[in-house]
């Protein structure tokens, strides 16, 4: 079955510095990929859909600039947090979906989540 | 964009007994419905999915309904094990966007 990967799967940061998360699709092309934001105990939020070679969309109140997002090719989606604070603390989980097998009625695949602290 | 509403937000059922978790969306133009099952600190891990061309699909011990015209589904587990304690999440993707908007999950606890 199609495997989304990310990395890292915890990290640790300093208020101030910036922090790169990675979503590989590893056997499939996805052209669009999907950033969630998850806080404890609640629901996933939907904060950005990156499209390979374009720019990507943000949900209102997601801040652009804060949250960069780069999707360089058919596999790897990129999400840079900026800037962090403890406020950024939350689980991101990117997803994908294998839309050459079913295009818009396929499943979606998560990745493993990355759960960042700020400190 | 759409808006999914899922209730209830906690259930607790005895092992064997059935467990019904229900959602709302309000965009007429979804057209496929999945549902999702996360464990702690895991990915979510899909479980069931509808299309709107379809009113029910059945996999095992887990169904799902679909009603269009009021804008509901529902996931129904029956003969529920301890195993399937779990937040349950119900999702609606709409045609052209391509997007996943959650429900805001329910914790199941199956109590053996």
């Amino acid at each position: 079955g199609a495997v989304v990967s990310q990395h890292p799967s915890w990290v640790i940061c300093k208020s101030g510095t910036s922090v790169k998360i990675e979503c590989r699709s590893l056997d499939f092309q996805a052209t669009t990929m999907f950033w969630y934001r998850q806080f404890p105990k609640q629901s996933l939020m939907l904060m950005a859909t990156s499209n390979e070679g374009s720019k990507a969309t943000y949900e209102q109140g997601v801040e652009k600039d804060k949250f960069l997002i780069n999707h360089a090719s058919l596999t790897l989606s990129t999400l840079t947090v900026t800037s962090a604070h403890p406020e950024d603390s939350s689980f991101y989980i990117c997803s994908a979906r294998d839309g050459g097998r079913a295009g818009y009625n396929s499943p979606l695949h998560f990745g493993n989540g990355t759960r960042l602290t700020v400190t | 964009g759409e808006n999914v509403e899922q209730h209830p937000s906690t259930l607790s059922v005895q092992e064997g007994d059935s467990a019904v978790i229900k959602c709302t969306y309000s965009d007429s133009a979804s057209n496929y419905f999945p549902w999702y099952k996360q464990e702690l600190g895991k990915r979510p891990q899909l479980i069931i999915d509808i299309r709107s061309n379809v009113g029910e699909k059945k996999d095992q011990r887990i169904a799902v309904t679909l009603n269009k015209t009021a804008k509901h589904f529902s996931l129904h587990i029956t003969e529920t094990q301890p195993e399937d304690s779990a937040v349950y999440f119900c999702a609606a993707s709409l045609t052209a966007g391509n997007q996943f908007y959650f429900g805001t999950g329910t914790s199941l606890t199956v109590i053996p």
